[in-house]
């Protein structure tokens, strides 16, 4: 059975000191990742997908970055932080149409 | 382009009571619809999912959706709903651009009154 894993599960973090958070999938070989923000009490909205390592597509400009270091990992990340940042952070893996969520990281810029 | 409307942000109902979450989509090819349910403080779980066939899917816990093409819809029911189904409910339509792109609607933030 597949398994995704989001890192951290929460921060807590300065406007203007940078970020990274972390995706790794277990039991899918080769998967097509995504990364997804959700605005507090928003819907969620697709940033960055990627469907091989070194290869990744923006969707969506936030000043966010993302990258694909390995065929299990997802990473996101940006230099400095905004106010607008804060929100949920998913990641997500495909089966066809079909998309499966981790748990989320939840973002609090301050 | 392609889109999703939820109407209702916020549905409140009594434990035992029927239920209908209501989605209307945009997509100009056959559409790939699902409903997602969010837990607080939780990420998302799929509850159903259409591609072709028969218009009523079953999906977890007792909710079911039927496909409308001439209404472009894609409502959810539940026959008796239970206080633990309080929680915010996704409507999404999943488009092809490179990559499978799921484009959600704004949510249904639904309370279980006991």
């Amino acid at each position: 059975a597949q398994t995704i894993h989001q890192w951290p599960v929460a921060e807590i973090k300065a406007v203007g000191s940078p970020l990274s958070l972390g995706c790794t999938i277990k039991g899918k070989s080769s998967p097509n990742l995504y990364w997804y923000w959700q605005a507090t009490g928003g819907t969620l909205q697709q940033l960055f997908y990627s469907i091989t390592v070194g290869q990744v597509e923006s969707v969506v400009q936030l000043n966010l970055s993302a990258s694909r270091p390995k065929d299990d990992q997802f990473i996101l990340s940006t230099e400095k932080l905004l106010l607008s940042h804060s929100g949920f952070y998913l990641c997500a893996w495909d089966w066809g149409y079909e998309q499966y969520f981790g748990p989320g990281t939840r973002l609090t810029v301050l | 382009a392609q889109s999703v409307t939820q109407p209702d942000a916020r549905v409140t109902v009594s434990e035992g009571a029927s239920l209908q979450l209501r989605c209307k989509y945009s997509y100009s090819a056959t559409p790939y619809l699902f409903w997602y349910v969010q837990y607080p403080r939780q990420g998302l779980q799929m509850l159903l999912k259409y591609y072709s066939g028969d218009p009523v899917v079953q999906g977890v816990n007792g909710f079911e959706a039927e496909f409308s093409k001439s209404d472009s819809s894609f409502h959810l029911r539940k026959a008796s709903v239970h206080w633990s189904d309080s929680a915010v409910y996704f409507c999404a339509v999943s488009a092809s651009s490179g990559s499978w792109q799921l484009i959600f609607g704004s949510g249904t933030q639904l309370t279980v009154m006991p």
